[in-house]
Formats: structure tokens, sequence, C-alpha cells
């Protein structure tokens, strides 16, 4: 049991280029999430999606795309990077969206330049 | 919007008591949570309260609430070096199912 994976560890980007970030889990949870975490801040969540097919707004959503086309990964996407989105990306999952624990992956360090 | 707020550094020694506290807003919290960060880790969840309780224990954690102060606090016991970490304080309501993180609180312990 991996739990929640994400690929890559780490990136750097030049302002303007894209790119998808990968989550995955293998504990068939029905929601998945996209967090933020920037120096001095809590995670701000970005996207996220109660089920396969479906996505929503976070807090934080602008500049970022997601998609849940099998139900066990959920991509992040940035179309055009800005030095802004320079952060540490976590994934996250969980049954549903009560107590239970959301599961954490170990995260993504983007750097813009 | 709703606001959840920690001191950003803790010091101890090892074998003392850390006390990490917590204010948030939303009056209409459900549950309130403490997860953990080490170093280049993710989010792992220790504990978590029902805001009609005020207080849990679990091992070397004890988690307080003070609903009517909008206050959360967790106390680690004996806190030792492997507890060196940062440690965030989130909440949900009936509003919305989503965590609302804190800043956290990076736990320093020194010998």
């Amino acid at each position: 049991n991996a739990g929640v994976t994400q690929t890559p560890k780490f990136r750097v980007l030049k302002t303007g280029q894209s790119m998808t970030l990968l989550c995955a889990q293998d504990m068939n949870h029905e929601y998945m999430y996209w967090y933020r975490q920037d120096p001095g801040m809590g995670l701000r969540l970005i996207h996220y999606s109660v089920g396969e097919g479906t996505t929503a707004k976070g807090e934080v959503p602008d500049g970022y795309n997601v998609s849940r086309l099998k139900k066990q990964n959920f991509l992040l996407g940035l179309e055009s990077a800005a030095p802004s989105q320079t952060s540490v990306y976590f994934c996250a999952s969980s049954y549903s969206s009560g107590p239970e624990t959301q599961y954490f992956g170990p995260g993504t360090r983007l750097l813009v330049l | 919007g709703e606001d959840v707020e920690q001191s950003l550094f803790l010091s101890v020694r090892e074998g003392d008591s850390s006390v990490i506290n917590c204010t948030y807003t939303d009056s209409s919290s459900t549950y309130l949570y403490w997860y953990k960060q080490e170093p280049g880790a993710g989010l792992q969840l220790l504990t978590y309260i029902f805001s009609n309780m005020d207080m849990k224990q679990d091992q070397r954690l004890t988690v307080l609430l003070n609903k009517k102060d909008k206050h959360l606090s967790l106390r680690i016991a004996d806190t030792q070096t492997g507890d060196s970490a940062i440690y965030f304080c989130a909440d949900t309501s009936y509003n919305t199912d989503k965590l609302i993180f804190g800043t956290g609180t990076r736990l320093q312990v020194f010998p």
C-alpha cells in the first residue's frame, strides 16, 4: 500500500512554461485535494474532487486546472507558470469529507524562475 | 472569511511539556484537528476533537478546546527530540467540509 504518491518531487520551471503534477492514491478514496504551502502560511486549498470525473474550486484556484479522469489519479496543471506559483504542492485524499483523516502525499517543490 | 491563527515558533527542553496554541474564528466549527509535518514530508493527522468536547487525551497528547473563546491547544507531555516538527491546527464547519489550516507552529526540542 503506497498511500498517496506525488510526481515529480521537485521541478524548476521558467515563467510561461507549463507542467502537470500527478497525484496517485491506492486507497480507493473518493475525495482528493490539491493544496499549496507557502512560508508563514497554512496550506491553502487549490482544487478538490469529490469523485471520479468531478472537480471543484478551492480557495486559490486561479492559474491552475485539474482533472480526475480516473478515481486513483488527480492531476494539477499549470498552463503558464508564474513566479507567484513557486510553492510546495501537497496532494491529499480521503474516504469522505468527514473527520476521517486526509492522507497527504510527500509534496512537490516547484520553483518558477 | 474563516481564519485560524497560531504562533510561529516554540522552543522547549527535552522532557518538558509543550503547549501549542491555536485560535479560530468560525463559530460553526464542527471538528478541529492537529497535524504534524516533519521536514520534507506531508502532513500527518495527530488527533482531532469534535466541537462538543472540551478535552481529548491520546497517550502523550492532550487537546483542550475552549469553544467560548475559540481557543484550541495541543499539549505534548515529555517532549522528545522526535517531536520537533511543524504543527498545524485546522478546522471544518457545517458550512464547508474543507479544512482551513493555521500558519503552523514550528516546535524545536533541545537537549
